[in-house]
């Protein structure tokens, strides 16, 4: 089955600077890549997701880059700011099949210093 | 995106009952799942509840331990049979829109056992 690795487990920067998580799958048939943000006793809230026929999406503060060939997926914000701190979640979705299961990385634990 | 709302929010149980946690959805959704987040941890998938049919149990996951019913487009439920501490977790659903692999969370269900 689908195996998403995510790096780094945490990630501390000062406001201002920007945050990049990494994330690698092993089937190379998965063709959709979500980013969840969990802050602490919430639900996880989609911020920004990719499909394999695009390299790269942009939402404000937000982007995300996928690069197929070596299959793996990165989450960047650019002007973090504390509010920004939570765990960010990376997915992938196996194209096989009729259903739309995701498999998540472990999680990034983000901490915007002020 | 669709309001999803899960019941109860929280509950301490004792060892050997069942609680049983209802997802309902403001939507019809193509998809439903139920998914276990145990303490710092990440995300994984129960099983994908299908209307009309028997659920899909991920590997480590069996319906007599976790019964799912799926009685119409908008509505499911998950039951946690003859609980132990090691359910202790959070539950939560998460749906798909007609024609869509995005997926959203519910608010998640808290569960301590004793």
């Amino acid at each position: 089955g689908e195996n998403v690795e995510q790096h780094p487990s945490t990630l501390s920067v000062q406001e201002g600077d920007s945050a990049v998580i990494k994330c690698t799958y092993s089937d190379s048939a998965s063709n959709y890549f979500p980013w969840y943000k969990q802050e602490l006793g919430k639900r996880p809230q989609l911020i920004i997701d990719i499909r394999s026929n695009v390299g790269e999406k942009k939402d404000q503060r937000i982007a995300v880059t996928l690069n197929k060939t070596a299959k793996h997926f990165s989450l960047h914000i650019t002007e973090t700011q504390p509010e920004d701190s939570a765990v960010y979640f990376c997915a992938a979705r196996f194209s096989g099949g009729s259903n739309y299961k995701l498999t998540f990385g472990k999680g990034t634990l983000l901490t915007v210093n002020p | 995106s669709a309001v999803i709302s899960q019941k109860p929010s929280r509950d301490i149980c004792q060892r050997g009952t069942s609680l049983t946690i209802q997802c309902q959805v403001d939507s019809q959704v193509t998809m439903m799942f139920w998914y276990r987040q145990q303490p710092g941890q990440s995300l994984t998938l129960i099983a994908t509840a299908n209307q009309g049919s028997e659920a899909t149990y991920e590997s480590g996951f069996v319906i007599d331990k976790f019964p799912i019913s799926r009685p119409n487009l908008t509505f499911s439920t998950l039951t946690v049979s003859n609980m132990s501490p090691e359910d202790s977790s959070i539950y939560l659903c998460s749906v798909g829109p007609r024609g869509g692999e995005t997926q959203y969370f519910g608010p998640g269900t808290r569960l301590l056992v004793l």
